[in-house]
């Protein structure tokens, strides 16, 4: 099976800290994608990439950057976390299509900036 | 940008009830995708359709690629189907639904 497994399964971090937000999965996806999950906004992409040390931004990219530097591991960061970054955080991967491939998530990271 | 609704946003059901779920999108796709996602817990895809209708257990995925609609089917629905399901709109990346939150009484 399939696994996408992210580092922390909950943060609590003070607003200004540089937060890392690791994913590493362990099929040769070239897919990675970073969403953001809120009440009532569903999922919301943040960035995403389809090869090494690639990325793209998502729909809401602003505070955040991704690093990708080998093709299993996809990094956030949030360069100086904010109260309104308190969120669930999850990383998926998929085989490499434009048109999207079947998407394995991890089980997210709920993250409160305090 | 594509616009994707889904219906209804809450489903309270019974036991052994027939079930589907809408999803609506506003521009041709590549492919359209159903998640599913239990509280507390990660998100597990069911379904990834670009035409007609996939079958898996008791579930059903449908596409009507010129009504640009797909629907999400459970037959003989059980407590343990309780969970939110998502529908995702792929063209040059996903654009995702809000999601309906389903409850299954026993």
């Amino acid at each position: 099976d399939v696994k996408v497994t992210q580092s922390s399964r909950y943060l609590v971090k003070r607003t200004g800290e540089k937060v890392f937000l690791e994913c590493v999965q362990d099929m040769d996806h070239e897919n990675m994608f970073w969403y953001r999950q809120d009440p009532g906004l569903g999922l919301r992409l943040i960035y995403f990439s389809y090869d090494v040390k690639m990325k793209e931004k998502g729909d809401i990219p602003e505070g955040y950057s991704v690093s990708r530097e080998k093709k299993e591991r996809f990094s956030l960061i949030l360069e100086s976390a904010s109260t309104n970054q308190t969120s669930m955080y999850l990383c998926a991967s998929s085989f490499n299509s434009r048109a999207g491939g079947k998407l394995f998530f991890g089980s997210g990271t709920q993250l409160s900036v305090l | 940008k594509n616009e994707v609704e889904q219906s209804p946003q809450n489903l309270t059901a019974q036991e052994g009830e027939f079930i589907t779920i809408n999803c609506s999108y506003s521009v041709g796709i590549s492919a359209l995708h159903w998640l599913q996602q239990h509280p507390g817990g990660g998100i597990v895809s069911l379904f990834m359709l670009s035409s007609g209708k996939k079958k898996h257990g008791r579930l059903i995925a449908t596409i009507n690629i010129q009504e640009k609609h797909s629907s999400l089917h459970i037959t003989a629905s059980h407590p343990r189907d309780s969970a939110v399901y998502i529908c995702a709109a792929s063209l040059e990346g996903l654009t995702f639904g809000k999601g309906t939150h389903l409850i299954i009484q026993p």
